[in-house]
């Protein structure tokens, strides 16, 4: 069975631009969440949804969003990019909430 | 007050040998999840154990065990007969409240460990 899957993997913006990051879940999976983990640190929990509903939101400010859709994949958006946003982008999903989560492989992103 | 300690930034383990990675956590939360994860230098975190605050006993996965002493908050990994493919950073991470609180994972600041042949 496939894994969690997100694209792109790579991606290099210049400040002040807008970025989608993607999110396929595990076959099955109804909720995702989204980490950002900046270079020498652990995640830090940026989203969580499930069935479609926003369900926690970490400390990151509002040009930061999120949708989840009708078939459980989601996007993050990131708007006006600082360059403290370079980070890698880390999407998990769950069966359900609050089980184990299982981690897609990434984005690394790179604001110029 | 940080919620996940890991104390060990980085180490060094012989090949075939055993390895204790330390986590120690913060909550007043009596329901509570915790999650050790291996990171890899592709950047993929990969699930290892869980282990349940109400859980009797210490959860156990192939060569990975958690030793969990809820009275002094710890949560050690142990990694028995280590591998080279065991070169990687270790997150302990902690899910406070109960299942149906969400999926937000708090994660400590990793322990890097490297397998000399």
């Amino acid at each position: 069975d496939a894994g969690v899957t997100q694209s792109p993997t790579h991606l290099i913006k210049t400040r002040g631009q807008h970025v989608t990051l993607r999110c396929s879940p595990i076959s099955g999976h109804k909720s995702v969440s989204w980490y950002q983990q900046v270079l020498g640190q652990g995640p830090q929990f940026i989203f969580q949804y499930y069935e479609k509903e926003e369900r926690g939101r970490g400390n990151f400010p509002d040009r930061f969003s999120a949708r989840q859709f009708p078939n459980y994949s989601s996007e993050l958006n990131v708007n006006a990019l600082l360059l403290g946003d370079s980070a890698l982008y880390l999407c998990a999903s769950s069966l359900v909430e609050g089980v184990t989560q299982y981690f897609g492989p990434g984005t690394r992103l790179l604001v110029l | 007050a940080q919620k996940i300690t890991q104390t060990q930034p980085g180490m060094f383990v012989q090949e075939k040998e055993a390895v204790t990675l330390d986590c120690t956590y913060d909550t007043s939360d009596p329901s509570y999840g915790l999650f050790w994860y291996k990171q890899p230098s592709s950047g993929e975190m990969i699930f290892l154990i869980y282990q349940g605050s109400y859980d009797q006993q210490n959860a156990t996965e192939g060569r990975y065990s958690l030793n969990f002493q809820k009275a002094r908050k710890s949560a050690n990994l142990v990694i028995s007969a280590s591998q080279l493919g065991d070169s990687a950073m270790y997150f302990c991470a902690m899910r406070e409240g109960p299942t149906a609180a969400g999926n937000k994972l708090t994660f400590g600041g990793g322990t890097r460990v490297l397998v000399k042949p």
